[in-house]
């Protein structure tokens, strides 16, 4: 157990709608990532916050957004959701370099 | 543009084998090496990882080499067991100055397989 919790495990949306995934980091890491698993595109960074402020981006789609609050769990809102979203959703944190991943939530969009 | 190619996309071992994974990236500015190990239906772990000033790193069983002219490292795990049956994933990063580090460029990944 990475000590990383995502919520929830599981999510099955239709096509056009809105989800929100949560995440909240190790006790005491302030960075949060979001990483987006396939089987075509593989683990992909998507972006990444530091004490409730975006540090980097990666292959995020603008239709994608993230956030980090100030008691530091982040939350990764995906709209208009297509066909090809489906994936695997991870979390990462880190207090210094070494990525601890959550057990991620499987998105399905039918 | 693949900035980090894994090899093989998938091994089978006999039990006791030495399995090698390896990879190659193209961005020099990449100073962080990590390997991950991912189970069905869980999250990468954090396996074992390395810098580029080091060419060899050992942790138990694992042991990661770097050749920084080439621009590849891989992995190696001794007395292999049924229970390293996973997805290994190797990747690439650059770290921040004052501490921290970029989002992760990960390979595509190798089904392992040991066999009893």
């Amino acid at each position: 157990d990475s000590g990383v919790t995502q919520t929830p495990k599981h999510l099955i949306t239709a096509t056009g709608q809105r989800v929100t995934l949560r995440c909240s980091p190790r006790s005491g890491d302030l960075s949060v990532y979001w990483y987006q698993q396939s089987l075509d595109q593989g683990l992909q960074f998507l972006i990444q916050y530091y004490n409730g402020e975006e540090r980097a981006k990666g292959n995020i789609l603008e239709r994608f957004s993230a956030q980090q609050f100030p008691d530091l769990h982040s939350e990764l809102n995906l709209s208009s959701l297509e066909l090809g979203d489906s994936a695997l959703y991870f979390c990462a944190s880190s207090v210094a370099h070494e990525q601890f991943f959550g057990p991620g939530t499987r998105l399905t969009v039918l | 543009q693949q900035q980090v190619k894994q090899s093989p996309q998938s091994l089978i071992v006999q039990k006791g084998g030495i399995p090698i994974i390896n990879c190659a990236y193209e961005n020099t500015a990449f100073d962080y090496f990590p390997w991950y190990q991912q189970f069905p239906g869980k999250g990468p772990a954090l396996l074992i990882a390395i810098r580029p000033d080091v060419s060899e790193k050992k942790e138990g069983r694992f042991t990661i080499s770097f050749n920084k002219s080439a621009k590849q490292f891989s992995l190696h795990i001794m007395d292999s067991q049924p229970g390293d049956s996973a997805t290994y994933f190797c990747a690439a990063g650059l770290m921040y100055s004052g501490g921290g580090a970029d989002g992760l460029t990960f390979g595509k990944g190798t089904h392992l397989i040991i066999q009893p």
